[in-house]
């Protein structure tokens, strides 16, 4: 089923730090994984994504582990700035879900100060 | 890129008139459209899935009469909020993508007031 969210976890980081935001997941059955990146009033912007058959892909300034023995999932953001402020969002989809629908997991906030 | 545009994004609309939310692909078909609402400090929840030339496929819970979905062509879907009363006062996604291996684009949203 959908993942409806209580109010969201937030992590407030240095500018320049690195930022670590985590994601468990609960479907086995889930083969695709995508980080969002959603700011005030807009629709999630893709940041990067990863398949199950892989543990760890890395795009600019971002990288991905999946960690498939805990059903865990992070988004590693290098030297963090302001502009990275945003929630983000895991999302899974089903290894047979052939439509592309996608399960939001709750979201976390990242704040960055100056 | 893929651009999704969605529109309007803004709309205040009075109780129990009906609000048409319109998604479209800019520069891709999208057979498959999906719709989601968002809660202030919440997730994204699934309403719907659209699939072009067929009914849309709706999530448990979701008011199929409510939420009335078309989609007419492989660039346009379209969300019907009908009978609109201040609880479905949301924000409203949808999302497309080209084929099976792209990710999914989202469009910027629909704010919906209903008064």
């Amino acid at each position: 089923g959908e993942s409806v969210g209580l109010h969201l976890p937030t992590l407030s980081v240095q500018e320049g730090d690195n930022s670590i935001i985590n994601c468990a997941y609960s479907n086995s059955a889930s083969d695709y994984f995508i980080w969002y990146k959603q700011e005030s009033g807009k629709g999630p912007q893709f940041i990067i994504d990863i398949r199950s058959n892989m543990d760890k892909r890395q795009g600019q300034r971002v990288t991905v582990l999946l960690n498939k023995t805990v059903k865990h999932l992070s988004l590693q953001i290098a030297a963090t700035q302001p502009g990275d402020s945003a929630v983000y969002f895991c999302a899974e989809k089903e290894i047979y879900n052939q439509g592309g629908k996608l399960i939001f997991g709750q979201g976390t906030e990242l704040s960055v100060k100056p | 890129g893929a651009v999704v545009s969605q529109h309007p994004s803004r709309v205040i609309c009075k109780s129990g008139t009906s609000v048409k939310i319109e998604c479209r692909s800019l520069d891709f078909q999208a057979t498959t459209m999906f719709w989601y609402r968002q809660f202030p400090k919440q997730s994204l929840m699934l309403m719907a899935t659209s699939n072009e030339g067929s009914k849309a496929t709706y999530e448990q819970g979701v008011e199929k009469d409510k939420f009335l979905i078309n989609h007419a062509s492989l660039t346009l879907s379209t969300l019907t909020v009908t009978s609109a009363h201040p609880e479905d006062s949301s924000f409203y996604i949808c999302s497309a993508r080209g084929d099976r291996n792209s990710p999914l684009h989202f469009g910027n949203g629909t704010r919906l007031t209903v008064t």
